[in-house]
């Protein structure tokens, strides 16, 4: 079966700080994508960022980034100089590729970046 | 990237009615997928819709509460069916499109059932 942690319910940033939200996984499948969504108030889900378990170098977009560790089955998310626009419901998320394709999401991490 | 309408965004509805939420893709998309999203919950995947023939849906929801159509590969309805409050949530459309790992998301439609 496959597990996605997120152990942070809330994380506090102070603006221009960079800051890391946690994400750990648990899968018996050698293929498979780890993915970062950002949620705000609204509602809609943005995506962010991928990684896929074959991939040698970990994923950069923009200022987001994935610190990817396949032996310790962790996906932490970077955000670098962090905005007053970045605060949201942030969630990590995981996709088996012999499964049916759907993503397996963990609870989330509201971070609140601070002026 | 594809771009997803949903409609509505919104609405209030009274129990025991029913609710029919469009999902609306730019692009031709391999999978498409629906999700729950209960208040202060994480997302939770109700079934995943094909196209042509019945919906696969995952343990705990059927097809007689959550029909879903997928007339064609842009084109996906899913119905919320004899509401009640308990079925308030958000409910988003995910697409995976031909070329790409990534899953994208509908805008959401936020539902609350009086």
């Amino acid at each position: 079966a496959q597990k996605i942690t997120q152990t942070q319910p809330g994380m506090f940033v102070q603006e221009k700080e960079a800051v890391t939200l946690d994400c750990t996984y648990d899968t018996s499948d050698p293929s498979y994508g780890l993915f970062w969504y950002k949620q705000p108030s609204s509602g809609e889900m943005i995506f962010l960022i991928y990684q896929g378990s074959y991939d040698q170098q970990n994923a950069t977009e923009g200022r987001y980034s994935l610190n990817f560790q396949k032996a310790r089955k962790s996906a932490n998310l970077v955000i670098s100089a962090s905005q007053l626009g970045d605060s949201a419901m942030y969630f990590c998320a995981m996709r088996v590729r012999g499964g049916a394709n759907n993503l397996f999401f963990g609870t989330g991490t509201r971070l609140t970046v601070i002026p | 990237s594809a771009v997803i309408s949903q409609k509505p965004s919104r609405d209030i509805c009274q129990r025991g009615t029913s609710l029919t939420i469009q999902c609306q893709v730019d692009s031709q998309v391999t999978m498409m997928f629906w999700y729950r999203q209960q208040p202060g919950q994480s997302l939770t995947l109700i079934a995943t819709a094909n196209q042509g023939s019945e919906a696969t849906y995952e343990s705990g929801f059927v097809i007689d509460k959550f029909p879903i159509s997928r007339p064609n590969l842009t084109f996906s309805t899913l119905t919320v069916s004899n509401m009640s409050p308990e079925d308030s949530s958000i409910y988003l459309c995910s697409v995976e499109t031909r070329d790409t790992d990534t899953q994208y998301f509908g805008p959401g439609t936020r539902l609350t059932v009086l």
